[in-house]
């Protein structure tokens, strides 16, 4: 059974670079139809896509992060990675990592890590 | 960028149906996935391609799509089904995950 596991700081300051990890068991990172997405979700509001990686390096940012997102793959470790730079409260949230399945042009999250919660603030 | 518009919220007494539309332009054309989201978990996805069920999650959950929007069904409605939902799309014109605003569904 898939899991995945996100890690890192609790607390980043404004101005500061945000980072986290999510570990995946249970499955290869390098699985053909197999995508590794970002979502988060500030403090009562909705879900909000960040971005999604292919096991070959290739992702999609969504465009209003783009400029402050990088998101990369460690397949030796069966892990992905999320920095977001140049952090504002408004990146507070509870951050999740899961799996996006691909199949017949279409992709959606079929395995989620349990969320990680993250503040800004001074 | 596309837009996907949900009720904020949905009441159902118990043992009934509840019904909860996602709108967006051509949405027909386009397989809409379904996430339950109970509190302080991480979202559940419970319907994909529109209308398939993933393993373990019980037939009462059911989907569609029209011209006019996209349907999530819950039959039989439980007090457990009390949860926020989700509904996400691929927006491939840009690449892009799109989730809409979600939808509190609350068991009377």
């Amino acid at each position: 059974q898939l899991q995945l596991q996100e890690s890192g700081p609790g607390l980043v300051k404004p101005s500061e670079t945000l980072s986290l990890t999510c570990t995946v068991s249970g499955g290869a990172i390098t699985s053909m139809s197999s995508y590794w997405g970002w979502i988060r979700q500030p403090p009562g509001k909705g879900l909000e896509w960040i971005g999604t990686i292919y096991y070959s390096g290739r992702t999609f940012y969504n465009s209003s992060l783009q400029s402050r997102v990088t998101i990369s793959v460690d397949t030796s470790n069966n892990q992905f990675s999320l920095k977001l730079n140049s952090v504002i409260a408004a990146d507070t949230a509870v951050y999740y990592c899961a799996r996006q399945a691909y199949s017949y042009g279409e992709y959606y999250f079929d395995s989620w890590g349990p969320g990680t919660v993250v503040t800004v603030s001074s | 960028s596309y837009v996907l518009t949900q009720p904020p919220s949905v009441s159902v007494a118990p043992g009934k149906t509840a019904t909860i539309s996602c709108g967006g332009d051509n949405i027909a054309s386009k397989g809409v996935h379904w996430y339950q989201q109970k509190a302080g978990q991480a979202p559940v996805l419970v319907i994909y391609y529109s209308s398939d069920r993933p393993s373990g999650i019980p037939e009462r959950f059911s989907g569609s799509n029209s011209a006019t929007a996209a349907t999530l069904t819950i039959s039989r409605v439980e007090a457990g089904d009390e949860a926020d939902y989700y509904c996400q799309v691929w927006d491939s014109r840009v690449n892009h995950v799109v989730f809409g605003g979600g939808t509190k569904l609350t068991v009377l």
